[in-house]
């Protein structure tokens, strides 16, 4: 069965520090990727996605995101957080545009 | 283009009544997606929908649920009778199937609070 790991429950950074959000999948077929993220208050966002292609995604925000077929991996990072990060962060796979499947979640708090 | 949108946005019902919940996808989406997010645990798959057809209902919990999609358009998500841990967050996507590949992403709605006390 399909299954989602991410490494943090909670991360707490302060302003201008590096981000890195594990996330590791259980499945062997071909998968599309994602993360999402939830602010305060809003609903669910795309931040990235993988279908193919290039490994390193780059999404919005600054995100980026490398997939690691071998390692079943695919970690979200940013270089320089801001307050405005704060969220919830969600690593996601779906099996070729059914069903997705989500992981625990990261609560992230940035301070300022 | 509007969004997915889910009705209503909070539920407070007491145990043993039921509740409705509603989702619009987005226009021209055959993919209708349940989810639900139990407070602090992971969000989970209950059901998928192409068109008015249930393609994968392996996550619903148990048959006090209940999901149609009349005419493939919205989507009603049933809960009869609730109980107190039916709590937690109930999301709807919508995805639109794409040249025959399956690579969609899916657009998520606000979704709905559900508490049952």
């Amino acid at each position: 069965a399909q299954s989602v790991s991410q490494h943090n429950h909670h991360v707490i950074l302060s302003e201008a520090a590096s981000l890195e959000l594990g996330c590791n999948y259980s499945y062997g077929g071909t998968v599309n990727l994602f993360w999402y993220v939830q602010y305060p208050g809003q609903h669910l966002q795309l931040l990235l996605k993988y279908f193919s292609g290039d490994p390193l995604v780059k999404g919005i925000k600054g995100f980026e995101a490398e997939f690691i077929k071998s390692k079943f991996s695919f970690n979200l990072r940013k270089p320089s957080v801001q307050w405005s990060d704060t969220a919830e962060y969600f690593c996601a796979v779906s099996n070729r545009g059914f069903k997705t499947i989500f992981g625990a979640g990261t609560r992230l708090f940035v301070k300022a | 283009e509007a969004g997915v949108t889910q009705f209503p946005s909070h539920s407070v019902i007491e145990k043993g009544q039921t509740v409705t919940l509603r989702c619009d996808p987005i226009s021209g989406h055959d993919n209708l997606y349940w989810y639900r997010r139990v407070m602090g645990k992971e969000i989970k798959f209950l059901l998928h929908f192409v068109k008015e057809s249930k393609q994968d209902e392996s996550g619903m919990p148990n048959n006090r649920f209940l999901a149609e999609r009349t005419g493939g358009t919205y989507s009603t998500l049933k809960v009869q009778p609730a109980e107190l841990e039916d709590s937690g967050v109930y999301f709807c996507a919508s995805s639109q199937k794409k040249g025959g590949t399956g690579d969609t992403e899916a657009f998520f709605g606000q979704g709905t609070r559900l508490t049952v006390v």
